[in-house]
């Protein structure tokens, strides 16, 4: 079946420090994939999708490429801020039959930014 | 728009007691989803439906049942509660599956002891 492994946290940095959360995927079929993000106490948010190979989803200054050839939706921020501090979740929609479009989350990925 | 609402926001339960947990969306979604977030599991999705009248299994369907009789309204239903269940259920709705954005409710904390 179709499945997301993202990198294990927790995640620190300082503030302004690069930030890379890998994810890789296995699915059959073309997924759609998204990052969401929980700020402590609430609910999910999305924070990017991709819908086809090679489409790039960025928003709040993070990024991430969808590679097929890879299995890869690797989330980036040139400089994280202190209000980054959250759980990052690496989601991709199911294509098969009739589940499709539920989504399958990894486990999650923690970072904590420090001043 | 109130956006995904959920209550209760705390419970806490006695093995073996039933309970309801309440969703609405005031969106006009047709998609709504009910997961559950564990420790170092992520969100797993317990039953979804497609529209009103139309409910499914999802992952972890075991102890909980679904209905769906208006567009709005998407309760949660532990028939007999047991302390695996102990976890955050999170309702989620969007305009369709797929490549949409699904709108998160805040959560609900259910303890089960």
């Amino acid at each position: 079946g179709n499945s997301v492994t993202q990198m294990e946290g927790p995640v620190t940095l300082s503030e302004e420090a690069f930030l890379t959360i890998n994810c890789t995927y296995t699915a059959t079929g073309y997924p759609s994939l998204f990052w969401y993000v929980q700020y402590p106490g609430e609910g999910l948010q999305l924070l990017l999708k991709a819908t086809k190979a090679d489409d790039k989803g960025s928003n709040k200054g993070f990024e991430a490429t969808y590679r097929k050839e890879t299995t890869s939706f690797h989330l980036e921020k040139g400089s994280v801020q202190v209000s980054d501090s959250a759980v990052y979740f690496c989601a991709l929609s199911e294509t098969d039959g009739g589940s499709q479009g539920n989504l399958i989350f990894g486990k999650g990925t923690k970072l904590s930014v420090k001043p | 728009n109130a956006g995904v609402t959920q209550t209760p926001k705390f419970q806490v339960l006695k093995t073996g007691q039933s309970m309801t947990l309440q969703c609405a969306q005031d969106m006009n979604h047709e998609y709504m989803s009910w997961y559950r977030q564990d420790p170092g599991m992520g969100l797993r999705l317990i039953h979804y439906s497609v529209g009103a009248g139309i409910t499914d299994q999802g992952e972890v369907p075991n102890g909980y049942n679904v209905s769906r009789s208006t567009t709005e309204d998407f309760p949660l239903r532990l028939l007999s509660a047991a302390p695996s269940q102990t976890s955050v259920y999170f309702c989620a709705s969007s305009y369709g599956a797929g490549t949409l954005e699904q709108y998160f409710g805040p959560g609900t904390r259910l303890t089960v002891t």
